[in-house]
């Protein structure tokens, strides 16, 4: 079992719909989690962290279910430029920031 | 302007070529990273190092060594030991300690073997 899994998609969606995405992790213990974005052939870059109570950035909303092990990305009026790869992100417990990151899920908004 | 610096772009190295990918940041974080990807595939860490002078295997090192001699500074050889050495590597810094320290990435080195 991989260590975080994620639909690969693709997910076509027209621009103004709301899209999620969910994200599982396998190590119980893991203590951050991250939602990064990736455009093609680019570096991945940080779209936001992820905590317990749930956090909000604009139209992307992030939530955490410890009991399930269990990341969503919700992004509400997509928009073209949403169209990217989102990398569910997590950081085990241990000693030094490793980060283990998702396959990715691909997101293409339409007009 | 502060970040990090990977060069070349693209590179092609011939099989049996060893190569060595630069990475620079100007950001004064300790700890850099390298990774590799690969299509369909996550990230995966090949080095790390969490100070100068001092660097640890992650889960691919095979085929791969790296030097920290100075804290800006941490370069990755691609050896003619690595099997399938075609593939995006990105480079990755931050400050260091910290449970929510996010790690900021290079533009990334696409290596085709030829």
């Amino acid at each position: 079992r991989k260590e975080v899994e994620q639909d690969p998609g693709p997910f076509n969606v027209p621009e103004g719909a709301t899209v999620a995405f969910n994200c599982t992790y396998s190590n119980s213990a893991s203590q951050s989690f991250f939602w990064y974005r990736q455009d093609c052939r680019k570096e991945p870059k940080l779209l936001m962290s992820v905590y317990s109570s749930g956090n909000e950035d604009g139209r992307f909303t992030a939530q955490l279910n410890r009991a399930s092990q269990y990341i969503s990305l919700l992004i509400r009026d997509s928009k073209l430029s949403d169209s990217a790869t989102y990398l569910c992100v997590v950081r085990p417990s241990g000693g030094y920031n490793k980060l283990i990151f998702g396959a990715g899920t691909r997101l293409a908004v339409h007009p | 302007d502060g970040g990090i610096t990977q060069s070349p772009k693209y590179l092609f190295r011939k099989e049996g070529q060893n190569v060595t990918l630069s990475c620079e940041q100007n950001l004064n974080h300790d700890a850099m990273y390298w990774y590799r990807q690969d299509p369909g595939q996550g990230l995966r860490l090949i080095y790390y190092s969490q100070i100068v002078n001092d660097f640890q295997k992650g889960d691919i090192a095979e085929g791969y060594s790296v030097s920290r001699e100075k804290k800006e500074s941490f370069p990755l050889t691609v050896t003619s030991a690595q099997k399938n050495p075609t593939a995006f590597y990105l480079c990755a810094s931050n400050p260091g300690s910290g449970s929510y320290n996010e790690q900021f990435f290079g533009p990334g080195t696409r290596l085709t073997v030829l």
